[in-house]
């Protein structure tokens, strides 16, 4: 299967700061791209998806100022939290779509804020 | 009613037994359709996609598809505790997926 990284796995940041966090598709290109958020014992739940040069489409409750979504390429995306909080720690997915419509996902970045 | 749904679990078999994974859809024009396994901490997994009716065997793993009823299965023989993991379901479409909550599978020695 497809390959998908992110960076970084794992990041600590104070509150009030952001972090960017990296998904690339390392062996395909990648014109949909998909960011998730797992807290513990949870189901996936879609943030956002994110279309190679156009703005991101985002899920009724998430704040689109407060996770930037940037697919600059067709084998990056990024997403940005602003301003965070305790209460966004938690484990974020990234996923790229592949021609059949399946979803190869990133080892995910596990984050907390202090 | 949820777009996807899987059978509650948990679901626990000994070791070497047949373990039966179960999700229901409700969008009869699907036409994508996915298991992923999940290990606790970490990310999901593809493991098994299924277009058309019938079944589809990879290894000790089968899916199974009747879209009359709107109904896939995933079936793992010889179960080994190392196929102890959350299943989740999926149905793709040129949008986004949509998920089940996952089933979690426990393999006991």
């Amino acid at each position: 299967g497809a390959v998908v990284s992110q960076h970084p796995s794992w990041v600590i940041c104070k509150s009030g700061t952001s972090v960017k966090i990296e998904c690339r598709s390392l062996d395909f290109q990648a014109t949909t791209m998909f960011w998730y958020r797992q807290f513990p014992k949870q189901s996936l739940m879609l943030m956002a998806t994110s279309n190679e040069g156009s703005k991101a489409t985002y899920e009724q409750g998430v704040e689109k100022d407060k996770f930037l979504i940037n697919h600059a390429s067709l084998t990056l995306s990024t997403l940005t939290v602003t301003s965070a909080h305790p209460e966004d720690s938690s484990f974020y997915i990234c996923s790229a779509r592949g021609i059949y419509y399946e979803q190869y996902f990133g080892p995910g970045t596990r984050l907390t804020v202090t | 009613q949820k777009e996807v749904e899987q059978n509650s679990g948990p679901l626990s078999v000994p070791e070497g037994a047949i373990a039966s994974l179960n999700c229901t859809y409700s969008d009869r024009g699907s036409q994508s359709f996915f298991w992923y396994r999940q290990y606790s901490g970490k990310s999901p997994e593809l493991i098994m996609s299924i277009y058309s009716n019938g079944d589809k065997e990879d290894g000790r793993f089968t899916a199974q598809l009747n879209k009359a009823s709107q109904y896939v299965s995933l079936l793992i023989r010889d179960s080994q505790p190392s196929d102890s993991a959350t299943y989740l379901c999926a149905v793709g479409d040129a949008g986004k997926s949509t998920f089940g909550d996952g089933t979690t599978l426990t393999v006991k020695p």
